[in-house]
């Protein structure tokens, strides 16, 4: 089952602050994080591991919380750099250990 | 992280014809994904292909549709047979990273259209 990400839309002057969040019914393994420009393949951006781990780099960081099957993305300090469209990826290990169920997306646009 | 291309990177089509896209991967890797994501939508998985097995295909992609070959670890393809416009979408690979952490890289794409 897909993932449900929200909010589905998001607009930002450059500095602002955002965050994305992700939502499964089903126990994770683990969650992967996509940023996507028009006209491009989706781009790595994290990876959360089961455990409830929070990662982050640069302005970028991420939380896992396992018991709510839900993850979070928080972008700080926003860039003209960081528009395009956000993708949860979902692995619920296993048999399905690399398969990932992306959510429907979260289009990010940040204006000067 | 792996370096991974697609040929082509794009290509119209006639409708009742065939495309094979191919994606190649700068090392070795284990497990090989193929994603389709339609115009405006999300990335939805079609097949697994690991070297030495056979692909395995999630709910409503078929083999005799998405036939898919992978001999060996740096190399697969992916058909689209006997297309219809509904086929009109990006076809990506993907490679899981063979690091501790699972992670999986996408390459470049491949664009198509059916007329």
């Amino acid at each position: 089952q897909q993932p449900v990400q929200s909010p589905q839309a998001v607009i930002l002057r450059e500095g602002e602050d955002a965050v994305i969040n992700c939502s499964s019914s089903k126990a994770l393994y683990s969650v992967h994080w996509y940023r996507q420009k028009h006209g491009e393949a989706p781009v790595f951006l994290m990876i959360l591991l089961k455990g409830g781990e929070q990662k982050g780099h640069d302005k970028i960081s991420a939380s896992f919380n396992e018991k709510k099957q839900q993850s979070s993305l928080y972008l700080t300090a926003s860039q003209l750099s960081y528009s395009g469209t956000y993708f949860c990826g979902t692995d619920a290990g296993g048999t399905s250990y690399g398969k990932l169920t992306f959510g429907q997306g979260t289009i990010l646009t940040v204006h000067p | 992280s792996a370096v991974i291309s697609q040929k082509p990177s794009r290509d119209i089509c006639q409708r009742g014809t065939s495309l094979t896209i191919q994606c190649q991967v700068d090392s070795q890797v284990t497990m090989m994904f193929w994603y389709r994501q339609q115009p405006g939508q999300s990335l939805t998985l079609i097949a697994t292909a690991n070297q030495g097995s056979e692909a395995t295909y999630e709910s409503g992609f078929v083999i005799d549709k998405f036939p898919i070959s992978r001999p060996n670890l740096t190399f697969s393809t992916l058909t689209v047979s006997n297309m219809s416009p509904e086929d009109s979408s990006i076809y990506l690979c993907s490679v899981e990273g063979g690091s501790a952490e699972d992670t999986q890289y996408f390459g470049p794409g491949t664009r198509l259209t059916v007329l």
